[in-house]
């Protein structure tokens, strides 16, 4: 398999621009995780999702940020506008509790997308 | 909220030391603990997990040890070697989240 994959790998945009964020978990995963980076607060996470379904979002850190899992393929984060203090590095992770007997659960995390908004 | 301590934030020692790297969490009903490497300006490698019912696991030069009840976890790495400079996370399972430390950034020195 190869991994969890993110794209773009850097984003660099102008505030108040739109940015998308992709992410595609390892096949077979059913738990999808986004988190943020940053040096002041560290990892952090955002949102996850179970069997394609948002499940805690409390993580999400304005109405600005949204995210999305259309398939178990595929998941989607959206900042709309962005601003400078977005700029981070984002990382999406998947996970399956099915895996080595059942609640092994241990999360593989994708390259990261780092996003500058100047 | 579970609170998650990694102690030293920096560590160098020559090649060939053993390391010994320190997490701690202030809430003991966690599912497990994961340990991360993350080299510069790259994502996290799973290094070791531990469910909460084991009291350590081991993978080549690699040691994690779990005392869940007073919330603490150690990573040995063994005759350390260059390449194992990075920094090393940890992170506890509780609900379907896991929490970080801040990392502990080490430095093998050849």
């Amino acid at each position: 398999d190869a991994g969890v994959i993110q794209s773009p790998r850097h984003e660099v945009t102008e505030m108040g621009q739109e940015v998308t964020l992709r992410c595609k978990p390892i096949s077979g995963h059913d738990y999808l995780f986004w988190y943020r980076q940053t040096m002041m607060r560290g990892l952090e996470l955002l949102i996850y999702f179970n069997n394609n379904v948002p499940i805690d979002d409390s993580g999400m850190p304005e109405d600005r940020f949204s995210a999305k899992m259309p398939n178990a393929s595929f998941s989607t984060l959206k900042i709309q506008p962005s601003e400078p203090r977005d700029s981070a590095v984002y990382f999406c992770a998947s996970s399956s509790v099915r895996e080595r007997g059942g609640s092994y659960n241990e999360q593989f995390f994708g390259p990261g997308t780092r996003l500058t908004v100047l | 909220k579970q609170e998650v301590t990694q102690i030293p934030a920096a560590l160098s020692v020559p090649e060939g030391e053993n390391l010994v790297l320190n997490c701690s969490f202030t809430d003991s009903a966690i599912y497990n603990l994961q340990w991360f490497r993350q080299d510069p300006g790259k994502g996290l490698t799973s290094l070791l997990l531990i469910q909460s019912s084991q009291r350590e696991q081991t993978s080549g030069r690699l040691n994690a040890s779990l005392d869940k009840s007073s919330g603490r976890s150690t990573l040995y790495i063994a005759a350390s070697q260059p390449g194992d400079s990075a920094t090393y996370l940890c992170a506890v399972r509780y609900d379907y989240k896991l929490s970080f430390g801040a990392g502990t950034t080490v430095t093998v020195r050849a």
